[in-house]
């Protein structure tokens, strides 16, 4: 299963919002309403962010959302803030029991 | 507040293999089913397989096949993956992880703290 397809880096002032892509296809993210977002800080283990498309996990701010079209989701951080500076991560259910991570972008806040 | 405490680094040679360990600290995690990630030095999150350790089933992602094996101890609450055949791109963190409750697909919202395996002649 070929990984999902994320830009590798993306940029935002403080405040300002930044969306990420997160494109698969047919199988995996096309076909099901299970994509996540972790965020991902070096040598610390991922956190999730966003299930099922659009969810937040208690603990995690508004600034983060959801969405999906067809076979390509997206992140996006509103209010971007420095401590949001990391590697953020989509996955996705994929069929017959297997999952399928994005090869991952680097948010950098200015 | 249940944790995943996983099992120290390990230092292996090509061609043999390695058992990490994944302990529920703290509760049960015998219904809920436990996944393998792992990260490459500078790559990304690759998913391994899991199991449910309530009824013993596990998947494997086809890159794997043949090479790993999960099991579960349901008496002690751990679970064990073996990853056989070692190679020097085998050298990552492996993490263990739980869905978050709730949604059995939806995401993984519990992790162990990651156990570093280097392959190295």
């Amino acid at each position: 299963q070929p990984a999902l397809t994320q830009p590798p880096s993306a940029s935002g002032s403080p405040g300002q919002s930044v969306s990420i892509s997160c494109t698969g296809g047919s199988s995996d993210v096309g076909a099901y309403n299970y994509v996540a977002w972790y965020q991902h800080h070096p040598g610390k283990a991922p956190k999730l962010i966003i299930y099922e498309v659009n969810k937040r996990p208690s603990g995690v701010p508004d600034r983060f959302s959801g969405s999906k079209s067809g076979s390509t989701a997206s992140l996006t951080v509103s209010g971007l803030q420095a401590e949001d500076e990391a590697d953020y991560y989509c996955s996705s259910y994929a069929g017959t029991n297997d999952y399928v991570f994005g090869t991952g972008t680097t948010v950098t806040v200015l | 507040q249940v944790q995943l405490v996983q099992s120290g680094a390990e230092v292996r040679k090509p061609g043999s293999s390695v058992n990490v360990s994944c302990k529920a600290s703290g509760g049960s995690l015998n219904s809920y089913t436990i996944s393998w990630v792992r990260q490459a030095p500078g790559q990304g999150l690759e998913w391994m397989g899991r199991i449910f350790p309530m009824i013993g089933v596990t998947n494997y992602a086809q890159k794997f096949q043949g090479r790993v094996t999960i099991i579960a101890d349901k008496l002690t609450g751990s679970t064990y993956m073996e990853l056989s055949g070692l190679r020097y791109e085998d050298t990552a963190l492996y993490y263990c992880a739980r869905p978050i409750p709730g949604s059995g697909s939806g995401g993984f919202d519990l992790w162990g703290q990651g156990t570093m395996v280097t392959v190295s002649s």
